[in-house]
């Protein structure tokens, strides 16, 4: 199984701040990683594909970069409604796989 | 957009069959294109990915729960299924299911239907 980590488990920011967030495969997955966030109560919602790629509706704050094993997500101005779990997910291979998750909470 | 809606039983006793049913709208599932998948959730924790179906009916399991798992399609009510036998309080979670399509795994979510093990 490819295992995914994520890190920093947490972290706070402050509105307008730029964020970045990494995770790292324990294999060469190439650019098969994608990416979510998740509010409380609700379901993932799907942000990012193929490592770079903004799914349609997605607001351009939100890049994504990386391939092979290091990857990450950054959003350049925090919104209010940017605080929210994020998690990569690897497209490489089954079992597909996701990393622990990322709380980005209000400083 | 497609829609998808999770229901079933919200409470199973423990060794027994938890059975959940993903309908889907707004789309046929029996596109070529797409493919059907489980991802659940406990209190607090990350996300496992249980499993997909094509509409082939070509099945992919996690290994972790491939032996109790089983997926099934039905084209004529738009819908597709899990069946997780032999259930303990470690599945309980928030049951997903999803839509995929190439690399994209988890395109479209459902809101997710609470499962509760317990006697």
């Amino acid at each position: 199984d490819v295992q995914m980590t994520q890190y920093p488990s947490s972290l706070s920011a402050s509105v307008g701040d730029r964020v970045t967030i990494t995770c790292r495969a324990s294999q060469n997955i190439a650019s098969y990683l994608n990416w979510y966030q998740q509010k409380p109560g609700k379901a993932p919602k799907f942000l990012i594909f193929g490592a770079s790629n903004l799914q349609g509706g997605v607001p351009s704050k939100f890049s994504g970069s990386g391939s092979g094993t290091d990857f990450t997500l950054t959003i350049s101005s925090l919104q209010p409604e940017d605080f929210a779990l994020y998690y990569c997910q690897q497209s490489y291979s089954t079992p597909l796989t996701f990393g622990g998750g990322t709380k980005v909470e209000i400083k | 957009q497609v829609q998808l809606q999770e229901s079933g039983p919200g409470l199973v006793k423990p060794s027994q069959t938890l059975s959940l049913t993903c309908v889907v709208s707004g789309g046929a599932i029996s596109s070529d294109s797409d493919y059907w998948s489980w991802i659940r959730q406990a209190a607090g924790k990350g996300l496992e990915w249980i499993g997909r179906i094509y509409i082939s009916g070509t099945t992919n399991y996690n290994p972790s729960l491939k032996s109790r798992v089983t997926i099934s399609v039905d084209t004529s009510k738009n819908q597709f299924s899990l069946m997780l036998s032999s259930v303990t309080a470690a599945d309980t979670a928030m049951y997903y299911c999803a839509r995929g399509t190439g690399y994209k795994n988890f395109e479209d979510w459902g809101q997710g239907t609470l499962v509760t093990v317990s006697s």
